[in-house]
């Protein structure tokens, strides 16, 4: 299967720290995508890599990729409250047009 | 920005009854997708569609059929819902053939088979 695998399951740090979210996978892919879900709401894309990028940023997000481990990461910086959330990978692999999402992470912020 | 709007927050439906869970995108999208998604198990795709009046099945289609009668609206439908459909639906929309696009996430119809 080429879903994503998230690491860790769940994640609690001090606000003002950074979080850490990894992400495995197993077969060749296009591009990989993180998504954040808020409690009870629909996902939010949040960026896109693609196979031959290693690395992203938008704001206080930095994701990498190693295509050769076959995983990625999702780094944010200065965590604030409003980013406790579940956050997914999803990965979409060169043999089809599906996107397969992983189970997630649950980040909580701590004030 | 893009809007995906799924037309119910909550529902609770009977056992055997046929529920229609609609959704509608603003932004001419071609491309439109269902998920069922449960605790421990992930976001699993129902069905999906890239042009109107197609369909095609993901990976959990049984008991659930859908249609694609106009671009912006697609509908789920549960012939006959039974207890094991409870969860969270969610309906999302790009804009172009996967794998270039992100998908855009109505926020949800949480469905409870009673």
């Amino acid at each position: 299967s080429q879903q994503g695998e998230e690491d860790p399951q769940a994640l609690s740090i001090q606000e003002g720290e950074n979080a850490t979210m990894n992400c495995s996978y197993k077969t060749s892919i296009n591009n990989l995508q993180w998504y954040r879900q808020n409690s009870g709401r629909g996902l939010v894309h949040l960026i896109l890599i693609r196979s031959n990028e290693r690395e992203k940023h938008s704001g206080r997000l930095r994701v990498t990729l190693d295509t050769s481990k076959k995983s990625s990461s999702l780094l944010i910086t200065a965590s604030r409250a409003a980013d406790t959330a579940s956050y997914f990978c999803a990965v979409v692999g060169n043999r089809d047009d599906k996107i397969i999402f992983g189970k997630g992470t649950r980040l909580h912020i701590l004030p | 920005d893009v809007k995906v709007t799924q037309s119910s927050r909550y529902l609770v439906k009977r056992t055997g009854e046929k529920v229609f869970l609609e959704c509608v995108q603003d932004m001419d999208h071609e491309n439109m997708f269902w998920y069922r998604q449960d605790p421990g198990l992930g976001l699993r795709l129902i069905y999906f569609s890239y042009d109107v009046k197609m369909k095609e099945k993901g990976d959990i289609p049984e008991g659930y059929s859908v249609s694609r009668e106009k671009k912006e609206r697609f509908s789920l439908i549960l012939e006959s819902a039974s207890t094991n459909q409870t969860s969270m639906y969610l309906c999302a929309s790009s804009p172009e053939a996967l794998p270039r696009s992100p998908l855009h996430f109505g926020n949800g119809t949480r469905l409870t088979v009673t």
